[in-house]
């Protein structure tokens, strides 16, 4: 069965690192996302990553997969007031191109 | 332009009445998405179009019924809904169906009374 999970909130001190988790139950996930999604906003493609790669960095950004236990997270370096918004996990398989999302991380970033 | 535009903002409606979503992009994408979200609950997929066809419909209550008039716009009308579709309606496109980045819209806020 699809099911994405997420801790529902997160506070970090402005500068420190945050480190947003997700597991999902799908073996067979072929594509892995981070969405942002700040208030009364659409969704916002952060980053993804391929099944088949261990870790993907994109400047302050770095996502980390570990296939054996379905547990792929996302760690933002140097995190910023701006930071602070919903953070989504979602995954996708070949056989359905439908994005399942997690419930979400709600990021604060305190001053 | 990388932008999904969705019309309108904010969406207020009695049980009877009839209302229409609409949605634009106009980035060549040939992939077209609408989302239903809760408060505090992820996106879910209500319908996806590929090509001006539909591809995909999760199953969604026939008082939503999309329609693709071309390849840049999108549309949801709305007939007889419940206060239990106040939701935030996203639309969102992709290059192709598939797993080409999900541009999304800023969605429009419905309340249903």
């Amino acid at each position: 069965g699809e099911d994405v999970e997420q801790s529902l909130f997160l506070s970090v001190r402005e500068g420190d690192s945050s480190v947003i988790n997700c597991t999902y139950t799908d073996s067979s996930s072929t594509y892995l996302y981070w969405y942002k999604q700040e208030p009364g906003a659409g969704l916002q493609l952060l980053t993804y990553i391929f099944s088949n790669m261990d870790m993907k960095q994109d400047q302050r950004l770095t996502v980390l997969l570990n296939k054996k236990d379905k547990h792929l997270s996302l760690r933002i370096a140097d995190t910023q007031t701006g930071d602070s918004a919903i953070y989504f996990c979602a995954e996708s398989m070949d056989s359905s191109y439908k994005l399942i999302f997690g419930s979400g991380t709600r990021l604060l970033v305190r001053p | 332009d990388t932008e999904v535009t969705q019309t309108p903002k904010h969406l207020v409606m009695g049980m009877t009445n009839k209302k229409s979503l609409k949605c634009e992009q106009h980035m060549g994408h040939r992939a077209m998405y609408w989302y239903k979200q809760k408060a505090k609950k992820p996106p879910e997929l209500m319908f996806v179009y590929s090509y001006e066809k539909l591809s995909i419909n999760e199953s969604v209550p026939s008082r939503f019924s999309p329609e693709c008039p071309n390849s840049s716009l999108l549309n949801l009308h709305l007939h007889a809904l419940q206060p239990e579709d106040s939701a935030l309606y996203l639309c969102a496109s992709s290059q192709e169906e598939g797993h080409d980045e999900q541009f999304f819209g800023p969605g429009t806020r419905l309340t249903v009374l």
